[in-house]
């Protein structure tokens, strides 16, 4: 099944714990991002990949990292996790850089809580 | 960059009525404009989408109209039902300039359908 998966999807962790959220996808995807969905803010780009090895920021990438070694894994590293970074982060892809006729698949979600 | 706002916040209606959402745009490069859904508690789902040559589109009981002039576009839902209720996020692209395939999402309107 195509599909686009994340892990975990709950996570309570402590101030200052890296840690890591895993993406991969079985689409063979160019394009990969991840978001931050946070209540009246909607959803919010943190970085993106185009293509492996390359990626770039989105809108809100203070706090965090992400690496795209091989196409299909698009991992999500916070080194030093803070409170304003309790959020729901979900992971999408889609098939060509391009938008157009290219819809965005977004994983199940994680729900992070950092105390 | 584009800066995508939605209105209304919420929105209530009776089954049966119809329901608009509306957005507005700032960058009149953007040229790609897509609507997607979120259900409580999932990820979310494209439903219809419009690019800048094309003032209407229309899919069974959902439509989505553009103005380019005014820089806005609306998404139009007919005869609501119950599971129309979701969390519906425009969204602006411009595919063909330096911000290649970035998505901008505009803030999220809560649509709730009462039986």
């Amino acid at each position: 099944e195509a599909q686009v998966t994340q892990n975990p999807r709950y996570l309570i962790t402590v101030t200052g714990k890296k840690l890591t959220v895993t993406c991969s996808q079985n689409m063979n995807h160019e394009y990969m991002s991840w978001y931050r969905q946070d209540p009246g803010l909607g959803l919010r780009q943190i970085y993106y990949s185009m293509n492996v090895e390359v990626t770039d920021k989105g809108d809100v990438p203070e706090g965090y990292k992400v690496s795209r070694k091989e196409k299909r894994n698009f991992p999500l590293i916070l080194e030093s996790p803070s409170p304003n970074q309790t959020s729901l982060y979900f992971c999408a892809s889609r098939r060509q850089i391009s938008s157009y006729n290219s819809p965005l698949h977004f994983g199940n979600g994680t729900r992070l809580t950092v105390t | 960059g584009e800066n995508v706002e939605q209105h209304p916040s919420t929105l209530s209606v009776q089954e049966g009525d119809s329901a608009v959402i509306k957005c507005t745009y700032s960058d009149s490069a953007s040229n790609y404009f897509p609507w997607y859904k979120q259900e409580l508690g999932k990820r979310p789902q494209l439903i219809i989408d419009i690019r800048s040559n094309v003032g209407e589109k229309k899919d069974q009981r959902i439509a989505v109209t553009l103005n380019k002039t005014a820089k806005h576009f609306s998404l139009h839902i007919t005869e609501t039902q119950p599971e129309d209720s979701a969390v519906y996020f425009c969204a602006a692209s411009n595919d063909g300039g330096s911000t290649l395939g970035r998505l901008y999402f505009g803030r999220g309107t809560q649509l709730t359908v009462w039986p």
